[in-house]
């Protein structure tokens, strides 16, 4: 079955204490995301990738980090997470233009963090 | 950065009714949009993307895209209590074809709730 997948699904940490979100996707896609979605401010793009070893921020990069080692692996890192970082977490995949695929972006089920 | 505005609702609708939920924004270059629905709980799924002027229909749903007003809208034909959810509008930030549908900016979603 075609899915993104994180983990964990949930989690309640306490402040300053690293943590790590993974994401991983078995469509072969270029691209992915982590998004963030806050009550009010809705979606909002954290880091995104375009391909192996390539990543760029997105609007709200403060307090995270992510890499891309492998294709279909995109973690998010909070290497010291404070209270303003509890929301819950998405992360999405997609298809490079022109390769037949639609522009659509594939959502993982979510992380719901808490941070204490 | 690219504005996108939507009423958050909730948007209440009697079952078989038309809902029309609509979308603004800022950028007039923009040329391209997403409609994503979110059931409570669940993750964002793409239901229309629309590139040109005029409308798109797809079953049930129609998309409406006004660039001189600079609105896009949403309709939802013969409205069923499985249409309730948050829809959300979003825009890419740069191209379509050089990957805008991986870099998004969402609006902050409308409630639909169609009401047997």
């Amino acid at each position: 079955e075609a899915q993104v997948t994180q983990n964990p699904r949930y989690l309640i940490t306490v402040t300053g204490k690293k943590l790590t979100v993974t994401c991983s996707q078995n469509m072969n896609h270029e691209y992915m995301s982590w998004y963030r979605q806050d009550p009010g401010l809705g979606l909002r793009q954290i880091y995104y990738s375009m391909n192996v070893e390539v990543t760029d921020k997105g609007d709200v990069p403060e307090g995270y980090k992510v890499s891309r080692k492998e294709k279909r692996n995109f973690p998010l890192i909070l290497e010291s997470p404070s209270p303003n970082q509890t929301s819950l977490y998405f992360c999405a995949s997609s298809s490079r233009p022109g390769q037949g695929g639609s522009y659509e972006q594939y959502f993982g089920p979510g992380t719901r963090l808490t941070v204490t | 950065q690219k504005e996108v505005e939507q009423n958050s609702g909730p948007l209440s609708v009697p079952e078989g009714a038309i809902a029309s939920l609509n979308c603004t924004y800022s950028d007039r270059g923009s040329q391209s949009f997403f409609w994503y629905r979110q059931y409570s709980g669940k993750s964002p799924e793409l239901i229309m993307f629309i590139y040109s002027n005029g409308d798109k229909e797809d079953g049930r749903f129609t998309a409406q895209l006004n660039k001189a007003s600079q609105y896009v809208s949403l309709l939802i034909r013969d409205s069923q209590p499985s249409d309730s959810a948050t829809y959300l509008c979003a825009v890419p930030r740069i191209p379509i074809l050089t990957g805008g549908g991986n870099k998004l900016t969402f609006g902050t979603g409308t409630q639909l709730k169609v009401e047997l």
